[in-house]
Parts: structure tokens; sequence; C-alpha cells
């Protein structure tokens, strides 16, 4: 059965750091999604990916967050100077059309 | 914006006993529900949808979901409860735009 898979599962880095957090989705979808959950806390919607571009994104992707589709298969969603409060699950997610999303493992990012 | 309310963060219960999982929504609009599962130190699984149609929604594991637009409730439900049932819960609603609103999640625990 295909998945979303994502790399890699654990990443801690220095704040101030950039980090990139990797996603692969299944081959034939088309809409792409980065959510966050901190630790105890509800699962957070960050942004929507379609078509080449950002089709919806939350308050909490500013300017430091950016997401991108460097080939026909990965999806990589990149923090540009990490601070502590980033530390947190973050999971991709994609679906064909739409009526229900199929989410990844997860990377835990831990900003030290 | 939507908003989803699971107010029992925490459900007991024994095994082979029945379980309802409450989640209540916020919405002036048509909304679209799910449920999703999260097994310790995984990612969020599909338990099932409702898009249209039948307000009694079966999903995978022997769970079902009962959509009441008056109530603006889309409680889960399994009859006999298993161990290996114990994970996190999460109800989630959307209003057909590509965002998913989350509740805080259920963490349903079975006792042998």
């Amino acid at each position: 059965e295909p998945e979303v898979t994502q790399t890699p599962s654990h990443q801690v880095t220095q704040m101030g750091q950039e980090v990139i957090l990797r996603c692969v989705p299944i081959s034939n979808h088309l809409y792409f999604y980065w959510y966050r959950q901190i630790l105890g806390q509800k699962v957070e919607f960050l942004v929507s990916f379609y078509n080449n571009e950002i089709s919806e994104k939350s308050e909490i992707f500013d300017d430091q967050f950016s997401v991108e589709r460097p080939d026909g298969s990965n999806f990589t969603l990149k923090i540009r100077s990490t601070k502590l409060e980033d530390s947190a699950m973050y999971f991709c997610a994609s679906n064909a059309r739409w009526g229900g999303q199929f989410f990844g493992p997860g990377t835990r990012l831990t900003v030290l | 914006a939507q908003s989803v309310t699971q107010l029992d963060s925490q459900v007991p219960v024994f095994e082979e006993a029945p379980v309802e999982l409450r989640c209540n929504y916020s919405s002036s609009v048509s909304v679209y529900l799910f449920w999703y599962v999260q097994y310790p130190n995984q990612g969020l699984q599909l338990l099932l949808k409702y898009l249209s149609g039948s307000t009694l929604v079966k999903g995978i594991n022997g769970f079902e979901a009962e959509f009441n637009k008056s109530q603006t409730s889309f409680h889960l439900r399994k009859p006999s409860v298993h161990i290996s049932d114990t994970a996190e819960y999460f109800c989630a609603v959307s209003d057909g735009g590509n965002q998913f609103y989350f509740g805080t999640g259920t963490s349903l625990t079975v006792i042998p």
C-alpha cells in the first residue's frame, strides 16, 4: 500500500540554524500539506500546496517558513532560523483529490 | 473559521467493552468530518470520514461514527474494544478548503 514517507525521523538543531524537513508524498497525489504538533497539543495546519504554489497557509506559517517541491517526488519544509518554540512533530500529508489526507509518520524537530 | 471540540481528553475502558469518543464542531456551513488515529510514535491514520450521504459512517478496525447535523456532532464508537485500540484519536473538520482543523485529541486506554 502506498504511503507518505518523511525524513529524518528525528532532527536536533541549534537555535538560529536552518532545517529542511523532507517528505515524499504518495506518487499520484496532487495536494500536499504540512502540519505540526507541539508535544501534548493538537495538530495544527501550516500550509497546503497545489500546482507548485501555496494554496493556503496559517498564521503560524510566517516568513521563517517556506515550502518547495524541488522535483517530481519530494516536498520540503524549510525553517530558516529555528526558535525554541519550533520544537514539535512535523507531519507531511497528501491527497489525490478532496476527501481525506494521508499522513506521514512525522519528523520530530528538537531545537536546543 | 472552524473549531473542533473533543471534550474527553482521556478515556479508559476495559477490553471488550464499548466506547464512544465525543466530537463536536462549530460551523455555519456544510462540513466534512474525519477521525484519525495516532499510535505511539507514529503518524496519523485515517479511520473514517463523512463527506455526504448516509450519516452513519463505517471505518477501519470496527469503528463507526454518526454525523448529527442538529447537534453538530460526529461521535466515534466501537462496540467492543481491543488492547490494540489504545491510541490517541483526533477528530477533524473541513469546510471544503484545503485546511483541516483538528481537535485536541482523546487518549483511549484499553485496560486488560
